[in-house]
């Protein structure tokens, strides 16, 4: 069957430190897999786009890694904040339907 | 750039009433308009995709009759939730994308049905 998994506990970093989130898929070919930053009762905001044919991208403290063997994406903040505490989304983009399939999200707490 | 605003942002309504959200892209042209529904911890749940001038395509599951969508500029979709009732309270969001490729959402909308 086909899935996308994000840690569904909550993830707590100490301020400063690299915070890693995982994004798992199964039976999925994306074209190309975005990350989100949602905060509560607000849509989500686009933070980074990497390519099936892309290792890594980076933007500013922000890297995203894609393995499509793995078929795994990893999002790092480095020197983390505590106003980068939010839920993370990753979303595989099929562009056979041109449509998002979203993983459920990680909260992510950056404690002072 | 890129900004999409949903209105209202909160409404609450008596439970048999029509409701109708607005969706606008602010700074560009949405050639395509998504509506997802979202519940507390869960991931976003696409209901329909619509683009300018033509029918809405809904996802399995979802009632079209319910959940009437228009899109009718490429710049306004609205999404109206017909008769609704208690179980079509939910967070609401909309996304517009310029290209096809990156959504932008806005805010979300919260329906309370009492």
């Amino acid at each position: 069957s086909q899935k996308i998994e994000q840690n569904s506990e909550a993830l707590n970093i100490q301020e400063g430190k690299t915070a890693t989130l995982t994004c798992n898929y199964t039976n999925y070919s994306p074209a190309y897999l975005q990350w989100y930053r949602q905060d509560p009762g607000r849509g989500p905001v686009f933070l980074l786009l990497i390519r099936e044919n892309e290792k890594e991208k980076r933007k500013e403290r922000l890297k995203v890694t894609f393995d499509t063997t793995l078929k795994q994406s990893l999002f790092h903040i480095t020197a983390s904040q505590p106003a980068d505490s939010a839920t993370y989304l990753c979303a595989l983009y099929m562009d056979s339907n041109y449509q998002l399939i979203w993983g459920a999200g990680t909260k992510l707490i950056i404690k002072p | 750039g890129a900004v999409v605003s949903q209105h209202p942002s909160r409404v609450i309504c008596k439970s048999g009433t029509s409701v109708k959200i607005e969706c606008r892209s602010l700074d560009f042209q949405a050639t395509t308009m998504f509506w997802y529904r979202q519940f507390p911890k869960k991931s976003l749940m696409l209901m329909a995709t619509s683009n300018e001038g033509s029918k809405a395509t809904y996802e399995q599951g979802v009632e079209k009759d319910k959940f009437l969508i228009n899109h009718a500029s490429l710049t306004l979709s609205t999404l109206t939730v017909t008769s609704a009732h208690p179980e079509d309270s939910s967070f609401y969001i909309c996304s517009a994308s310029p290209s096809g490729e990156t959504q932008y959402f806005g805010p979300g909308t919260r329906l309370l049905v009492l």
